[in-house]
């Protein structure tokens, strides 16, 4: 079965500093997605960005941006130029990408992020 | 509809009681799914539906728990006799299909007294 660990329960990062995010995943499957979701206080789930295991260039989404390590099984985070609106719980999933999968995603405990100003 | 859509987003019960959660999924979407998110833990997977088909069952906590999607559009998860250690945020998420975006919904945050 696979799982996803992370191992920062909070981080802090100053306004417009610079933050990573880590996670780290494990499966015997070659395969897979690999997702950022950030849960504000409003608890709403947002997907912030996704890295298809199979790329091997690392996602980009404007501020946001991925270090995926397939060998290490590792998906790190990296917000950049921080704004007080990041200020979340950011939680890493993992999908299989296997025909037939029922696609549902497993979640770690979340990494709760704070903004300073 | 235009996105998915939860209801209640509250419900407060006593200890015993039954409760029905509703999910109203994206319209054009063949999967939904049930998660379980307890305080300060990432969402767990209860169970999923291909249309009406519910080939997954095996995330559901307790045989208390139980989903259906009779239509292939809105699903209910039910949960008989609650359990204080039942309380949660219950997410419904809805996609095109299993391989595709989840769009979730903004969930039930179910107390058990």
């Amino acid at each position: 079965a696979q799982t996803v660990t992370q191992s920062q329960p909070e981080m802090s990062v100053q306004e417009a500093e610079t933050v990573t995010l880590s996670c780290t995943y494990d499966t015997s499957e070659s395969d897979y997605y690999l997702f950022w979701y950030k849960q504000p206080p409003s608890r709403q789930m947002i997907l912030v960005i996704r890295q298809e295991a199979y790329k091997q260039q690392n996602a980009t989404e404007n501020r946001f941006s991925v270090n995926f390590q397939k060998a290490a099984k590792s998906f790190s985070l990296k917000i950049s130029d921080s704004q007080l609106g990041d200020a979340a719980m950011y939680f890493c999933a993992y999908r299989s990408l296997y025909g037939g999968s029922q696609g549902n995603l497993i979640f770690g405990k979340g990494t709760k992020l704070s903004v300073k100003p | 509809g235009a996105g998915v859509s939860q209801s209640p987003r509250y419900k407060v019960t006593k200890r015993g009681q039954d409760v029905t959660l509703r999910c109203d999924p994206i319209s054009s979407h063949a999967t939904l799914y049930w998660y379980q998110q307890a305080l300060g833990q990432g969402p767990e997977f209860l169970t999923y539906f291909n249309y009406e088909a519910q080939p997954d069952k095996s995330g559901l906590p307790s045989d208390r728990f139980s989903a259906e999607r009779p239509e292939g559009s809105i699903s209910t998860l039910t949960i008989q006799r609650t359990e204080q250690r039942d309380s949660a945020m219950y997410r419904c998420a809805s996609s095109l299909g299993t391989g595709n975006e989840q769009f979730f919904g903004p969930g039930t945050r179910l107390t058990v007294l």
